[in-house]
C-alpha cells in the first residue's frame, strides 16, 4: 500500500515566522498533493493542493513546493500567527483510490 | 452553507448498541468517501461510493460495519453491535472524479 512519510511530527514556531512541512511519496501515479488542516473536534479542511504538472503553487501565505525527482513535497507557511495552530496533514492520491494520509504535524505558533 | 454535513455531530452510546451516522454531501458531487479517525492520528479510509455504487471497502471496515447510498445523494453509515474500539471520529468526504475532496465536521462517537 502507498505510504507517504510526513515530518516533522511537531513544530513550534516564532510569530511571523516560516512553518515548513515536508511529505515524501511512493506513488508516482497520483492526481494531486493536497494538505489539510484540521483544529481539535473539526473535520480537515483542505488548505492546498497541487497538480503534478507545476512545480509550485502559492495562495496567499501558504505555498506548496514540489520536487518530483526527490519523491517530495513541502508546506511552507510564512508569516505564520497564533491562528495558524493546528495539525496539518498531507495526502495522496490517485483518482480510482481514497486519500492516504501522513501522520500530521502539530504545529504551534506562539507569540 | 453548501459544504458536506453530518448528522449527528456526537453520539455516545453503550457497547454492543447500533448506531447509524449521516453524511449529506456537496450536491454536484459524485463521489462520496468515508473515513475513521482516533485520536492523534491521520484519516484512516473505510469506504467509498461513487453515484450509488460501493466501489471499494477497506479491510478496517468490519462485517458489523455497513453503508449505503441509495440513491447516490446523502450516504448512511451503521456500525452494528458496538465495541469500544469503535470510539473514534467518523468522517465522510465528497468529490469528483479525480478531484479534490471536501470534508465534513465529523461524528464523535464515544461508546461507553
Amino acid at each position: 500500500q502507498q505510504q507517504v512519510k510526513q515530518s516533522p511530527q511537531s513544530l513550534i514556531v516564532q510569530k511571523g515566522g516560516i512553518s515548513i512541512i515536508n511529505c515524501a511519496y511512493e506513488n508516482t501515479a497520483f492526481d494531486y498533493f493536497p494538505w489539510y488542516q484540521q483544529f481539535p473536534g473539526k473535520g480537515p479542511a483542505l488548505l492546498i493542493a497541487i497538480r503534478p504538472d507545476v512545480s509550485e503553487k502559492k495562495e496567499g501565505r501558504f505555498t506548496i513546493s514540489f520536487n518530483k525527482s526527490a519523491k517530495q513535497f513541502s508546506l511552507h507557511i510564512m508569516d505564520s500567527q497564533p491562528g495558524d495552530s493546528a495539525t496539518y496533514f498531507c495526502a495522496d492520491s490517485s483518482g480510482n483510490t481514497p486519500l492516504v494520509f501522513g501522520k500530521g504535524t502539530r504545529l504551534s505558533v506562539i507569540a | 452553507d453548501t459544504g458536506v454535513s453530518q448528522d449527528p455531530r456526537h453520539k455516545i452510546t453503550k457497547r454492543g448498541q447500533n448506531v447509524t451516522f449521516r453524511c449529506d454531501p456537496i450536491s454536484e458531487h459524485n463521489r462520496l468517501y468515508w473515513y475513521r479517525q482516533t485520536l492523534g492520528q491521520g484519516p484512516e479510509f473505510l469506504t467509498y461510493f461513487q453515484n450509488e455504487a460501493q466501489l471499494e471497502k477497506s479491510r478496517l471496515l468490519s462485517d458489523r460495519f455497513s453503508a449505503e447510498r441509495p440513491k447516490g445523494s446523502f450516504s448512511t453509515l451503521e456500525i452494528q453491535r458496538t465495541e469500544q474500539g469503535d470510539s473514534a471520529m467518523y468522517l465522510c468526504a465528497s468529490s469528483f472524479v479525480r478531484g479534490e475532496q471536501y470534508f465534513g465536521p465529523g461524528t464523535r462517537l464515544t461508546v461507553t
